[in-house]
């Protein structure tokens, strides 16, 4: 049973630009979750979606940032006009139900220049 | 959710029985300990949860006080392998969708 699956595994954007992160959750889960890793810092919750829903944006910044989790394929997080500060790791995770403990992906490293 | 607070930083020999702390002295009755570990630059593992009874799986065991305000996770021989981040977080289980990961305990399993 593969793990979750993130891509790319490396990100590098020069500012401006869009960046999109995937997320295939483990067989059978249907709940994903993201977090970004500031350099130096713990995980900091953004999103929860189910599929085609977003449950949960509290964690998300009102602008720029966006999440989906369509009927079919990955999860994608997707940040528009990219700031250096955006520069980060970010996992996704996944359950098989809500309130689960959460398995989380190996995360994509976003590099902004 | 309640915070918890745990030591920046462990050493442990290898072989040993590595003994990690956490206080949660806030904590609700329908809050859950839950234990994860980064290794580093990966994305973080799922060790072990519990709510008042010791729980021990193949990674290690948690024990909880009778209280509840504090636990401790014990990995029974570390190895070089369990050299990571340690992060102990509460989270009530029938509402909370996220975990709360502060700044951990950082373990360096010495040869």
């Amino acid at each position: 049973n593969a793990g979750v699956m993130q891509n790319p595994r490396h990100l590098v954007r020069r500012r401006g630009q869009e960046a999109r992160l995937r997320c295939s959750p483990m067989k059978g889960h249907s709940h994903v979750y993201w977090y970004r890793q500031l350099p130096e810092e713990g995980l900091k919750f953004m999103v929860y979606l189910q599929k085609e829903n977003i449950i949960d944006e509290s964690g998300m910044p009102k602008e720029r940032f966006s999440a989906e989790f369509p009927k079919e394929g990955p999860s994608i997080l997707r940040i528009q006009q990219v700031v250096r500060g955006d520069s980060a790791a970010y996992f996704c995770a996944s359950s098989p139900r809500q309130h689960n403990e959460q398995f989380f992906g190996p995360g994509t490293r976003l590099t902004v220049l | 959710d309640a915070k918890t607070t745990q030591p920046p930083s462990m050493d442990c020999a290898e072989g040993r029985a590595a003994n990690l702390p956490c206080n949660h002295s806030t904590i609700s009755g329908n809050e859950y300990v839950y234990w994860y570990r980064q290794i580093h630059s990966q994305g973080p593992q799922y060790i072990i949860h519990g709510l008042k009874n010791n729980e021990t799986n193949e990674m290690a065991s948690l024990i909880i006080t009778e209280d509840r305000k504090s636990s401790t996770l014990i990995l029974p021989h570390a190895t070089l392998r369990d050299t990571a981040v340690y992060y102990c977080i509460v989270r009530v289980i029938i509402t909370g969708n996220q975990f709360y990961f502060g700044t951990g305990t950082s373990l360096t399993v010495i040869p």
